[in-house]
């Protein structure tokens, strides 16, 4: 089965620096994967989707990048601000054993923007 | 409506006793999900509908899981005897289509006293 790692745990950064999240992905390479944003007490919200012939995505202040050799994506939030502070959660599309289709996520990287 | 909704939003309960979680997705949107959230851990995956229908119901945690979705529309996630071990944020998410965004309610808090 698909198996998903966050760089890290947690991440701080001063406000101004870009931050930057690592997701790995372990057997074969996705169609696409997503990111999402998770505050304390909330659901997962949505943020970008990169497919597999997509080299990078923007979306304002966010660039994600999907390197289907390194089994890799990168999530970069640049002039980050205190409100950006998150868990920042990385997902991919999977399939069990009886072929149903199921929307696997990391656990997750949490990160703090410093003032 | 706008969202997705979940129902209750908290839940407290005795143990041994059956829950029944309930989830209104986006209307129109064939995927719907269900994941389990552990207080500081990440999302774990229960079960997917494809309209109606969900193929593999493996990803739940034992027996005393069992989920439905009626159509297109709601769908329930029961818990029966509940463990202390149950406790966590139950989730639901649905989507347009099986590659498309997710889209998440706020979560049922359940809590097994």
């Amino acid at each position: 089965s698909q198996k998903i790692e966050q760089n890290s745990e947690a991440l701080n950064i001063q406000e101004g620096k870009t931050a930057t999240l690592t997701c790995n992905y372990t057997n074969y390479s996705p169609a696409y994967l997503q990111w999402y944003r998770q505050d304390p007490g909330r659901g997962p919200v949505f943020l970008l989707l990169i497919r597999e012939n997509e080299k990078e995505k923007r979306k304002e202040r966010l660039k994600v990048t999907f390197d289907t050799t390194l089994k890799q994506s990168l999530f970069h939030i640049t002039a980050s601000q205190p409100a950006d502070s998150a868990t920042y959660l990385c997902a991919l599309p999977a399939y069990s054993g009886a072929g149903s289709y199921q929307l696997t996520f990391g656990k997750g990287t949490k990160l703090s923007v410093i003032p | 409506g706008a969202g997705v909704s979940q129902s209750p939003s908290n839940k407290v309960t005795e143990k041994g006793k059956d829950v029944e979680l309930r989830c209104d997705p986006i209307s129109g949107h064939t995927a719907l999900y269900w994941y389990r959230q552990r207080l500081g851990q990440g999302l774990e995956f229960l079960i997917y509908f494809q309209g109606n229908s969900a193929p593999d119901k493996s990803g739940l945690p034992s027996d005393r899981f069992s989920a439905e979705r009626t159509g297109e529309s709601v769908s329930t996630l029961t818990i029966q005897r509940t463990q202390q071990e149950d406790s966590a944020v139950y989730l639901c998410a649905s989507s347009l289509y099986e590659n498309t965004e997710a889209f998440f309610g706020q979560g049922t808090r359940l809590t097994v006293v």
